[in-house]
């Protein structure tokens, strides 16, 4: 079993409208939790740390459920821009031994 | 105010061959950590090193690959006799001396290392 897994999509999505997924984690001692962007294989970017209370930036919102072991996030009024992959990554020690989901893969279409 | 630096950007090598990539940090980071991405997968966390130490490298096959960040100069990832399997992205990322902040990772944009 994957340490984070996610569904790779893609998730086909028309521009404005709204698209939410989730990830999955193994290990129940993991401390913090963070969406990642990436774009055709460049760097990751962070694009939100996701905390116990949910969390919502602009169009974005990621949520947490420790007792299920997921999190999810959802983005609102999609732009052609968000099309990317988003990383789920999950951090189970005190510094940046990050554990990365494969992604999945958001299209964003006109 | 420059990010995180990898060079090169794509390297070419034939089996056997030695492969070196850099990485220099953000300005007054001192902590790098390798990470690598195989096709169609997430990254996998490699090594972490503080200036002069390896602090967790249970990411790194235990052959043909080293890593090091001297006290001047980048950090360095060495793959030694390389093979097909070791094509990849491999990102490396950077973080402050700030307790509670090194999971905010800064990251390079990656070398992508294609072993013919």
């Amino acid at each position: 079993r994957k340490e984070v897994e996610q569904d790779p999509g893609p998730f086909n999505v028309p521009e404005g409208a709204t698209v939410a997924f989730n990830c999955t984690y193994s290990n129940s001692a993991s401390q913090s939790f963070f969406w990642y962007r990436q774009d055709c294989r460049k760097e990751p970017k962070l694009l939100m740390s996701v905390y116990s209370s949910g969390n919502e930036d602009g169009r974005f919102t990621a949520q947490l459920n420790r007792a299920s072991q997921y999190i999810s996030l959802l983005i609102r009024d999609s732009k052609l821009s968000d099309s990317a992959t988003y990383l789920c990554v999950v951090n189970i020690g005190s510094w940046g031994k990050l554990q990365f989901g494969a992604g999945t893969q958001v299209v964003v279409t006109p | 105010n420059a990010g995180v630096m990898q060079n090169p950007r794509h390297l070419v090598r034939r089996r056997g061959q030695e492969a070196r990539l850099r990485c220099s940090p953000v300005k007054g980071h001192s902590h790098v950590y390798w990470y690598r991405q195989l096709p169609e997968e997430g990254l996998k966390f490699m090594v972490y090193l503080q200036k002069e130490n390896i602090i967790d490298e249970s990411g790194m096959p235990k052959e043909r690959f080293s890593a090091e960040f001297p006290k001047e100069g980048p950090s360095i990832l060495r793959i030694q006799q390389v093979v097909r399997g070791d094509s990849a992205a491999y990102f490396c990322a950077s973080s402050p001396l700030v307790q509670g902040s090194n999971e905010k990772l800064f990251f390079g944009s990656g070398t992508q290392l294609s072993v013919l």
